[in-house]
């Protein structure tokens, strides 16, 4: 079945620090791949998205391609901030698949000044 | 911007009552979900609907039941709660294909 594997947290950066966190996945057919977002006490929000090989999602200064060849769409920013601190989904959706995404572990990034 | 609004946000419950939680989305759209996250897991399908009266069971959806009455509320029954349901539960909608979700804030759930 389809699946996607992220890895573990936490992940703690002092602020201005590069992130990247690493996702994966195997799919049956030929998926969209999502990241989102969860700050505390909140539900997820789309942080960005691709829905072909290839393409760049991008947000808020995050980035992450869609690598079909190593199935993979890891997720980085440049810069990170304390506020950035939340937990990270990766998650996939194939089409013909009932339009259910299916979700990663999740990481959690703590971000200190 | 779409909202999805669960009723509670906290609700403690007994072992064998049963639990109604509500979620409601203000755009018309055909697809929702329930889904409980718990620590180490992820989030794991319970149940979702693309149409009014439609269900199809998620990946775990014993011990649960849904019904889609109306194209913009999804509800999810515990038809006897234990403590193995103590999660957070999140309600999402969708428009279609290609498209992300949008959440709800989540209803924490504790079972005593």
């Amino acid at each position: 079945g389809d699946s996607v594997t992220q890895m573990e947290g936490p992940v703690t950066l002092s602020e201005e620090a590069f992130l990247t966190i690493n996702c994966t996945y195997t799919a049956t057919g030929y998926p969209s791949l999502f990241w989102y977002v969860q700050y505390p006490g909140e539900g997820l929000q789309l942080l960005l998205k691709a829905t072909k090989a290839d393409d760049k999602g991008s947000n808020k200064g995050f980035e992450a391609t869609y690598r079909k060849e190593t199935t993979s769409f890891h997720l980085e920013k440049g810069s990170v901030q304390v506020s950035d601190s939340a937990v990270y989904f990766c998650a996939l959706k194939v089409t013909g698949g009932g339009n259910k995404l299916t979700f990663g572990t999740g990481t959690q990034l703590k971000v200190e000044l | 911007d779409v909202k999805v609004t669960q009723s509670s946000r906290y609700l403690v419950k007994r072992t064998g009552e049963k639990v109604f939680l509500e979620c409601v989305q203000d755009m018309d759209h055909e697809n929702m979900f329930w889904y409980r996250q718990d620590p180490g897991l992820g989030l794991r399908l319970i149940y979702f609907s693309y149409d009014v009266k439609m269900k199809e069971k998620g990946d775990i959806p014993e011990g649960y039941s849904v019904s889609r009455e109306k194209k913009e509320r999804f509800s999810l029954i515990l038809e006897s709660a234990s403590t193995n349901q103590t999660s957070m539960y999140l309600c999402a909608s969708s428009l279609n294909l290609g498209y992300g979700y949008t959440f709800g804030s989540g209803t924490r759930l504790t079972v005593v």
